[in-house]
């Protein structure tokens, strides 16, 4: 059975601030890592992918693997009330990119 | 990226009743997937839909309950069968993009409430 953790939230930081979403998985062969984003009412939104041991960066996110940990994070710096969402973490192993296994999601506010 | 399009968006059906649903994509995929998210929960693959082929059901989720057709490469549909309160949920489309090489991309998805 494929798990995919969040750590518990909901998480509020302040404007500006650095918020940090942590994720662990339970299948060592998995293979690809999206956080996605998902305001209330609406459908998940892909803001990043890494697949490689290390950092990756895109604009004010950053996400980081470690796949001797099984873990992913992401990192939002200067988070605006924007941010403010449900923040999911998906793996998926194998060659399917859309099989996708989502954690429960952290809530993220971010407050003026 | 690949535009999803979900029919309908929101429906408010009577138990026992059966609702299908239609995903479109604007170009030609090999994958389509089928996700359903409960209240206040995570999304949860329900099915793959292979063009051609009997779709691949997750456990838990059975094809007398969620039939699932796939007549070609660019849609496919999701029939919620003998509904009950329990099938109120949000229902996602998804499509894997290799044009792109990289991830799933979801339709804006179905909100059905079972009453």
């Amino acid at each position: 059975q494929k798990e995919v953790e969040q750590n518990s939230g909901p998480l509020s930081v302040p404007e500006g601030a650095i918020a940090s979403l942590n994720c662990t998985y339970s299948d060592r062969g998995s293979q690809s890592f999206f956080w996605y984003r998902q305001y209330s009412g609406k459908s998940p939104e892909l803001i990043m992918f890494i697949y490689s041991n290390g950092d990756k960066e895109d604009g004010r996110f950053t996400a980081q693997l470690n796949k001797a940990s099984q873990y992913v994070s992401l990192l939002i710096r200067d988070s605006q009330p924007s941010d403010s969402a449900t923040y999911l973490c998906a793996v998926s192993g194998g060659t399917s990119y859309g099989k996708l296994t989502f954690g429960q999601g952290t809530i993220l506010t971010v407050h003026p | 990226s690949a535009v999803i399009s979900q029919k309908p968006s929101r429906d408010i059906c009577q138990r026992g009743t059966s609702l299908t649903i239609q995903c479109q994509v604007d170009s030609q995929v090999t994958m389509m997937f089928w996700y359903r998210q409960q209240p206040g929960q995570s999304l949860t693959l329900i099915a793959t839909a292979n063009q051609g082929s009997e779709a691949t059901y997750e456990s838990g989720f059975v094809i007398d309950k969620f039939p699932i057709s796939r007549p070609n490469l660019t849609f496919s549909t999701l029939t919620v069968s003998n509904m009950s309160p329990e099938d109120s949920s949000i229902y996602l489309c998804s499509v894997e993009d290799r044009g792109h090489h990289t991830e799933a991309f979801f339709g804006q998805g179905t909100r059905l409430t079972v009453v």
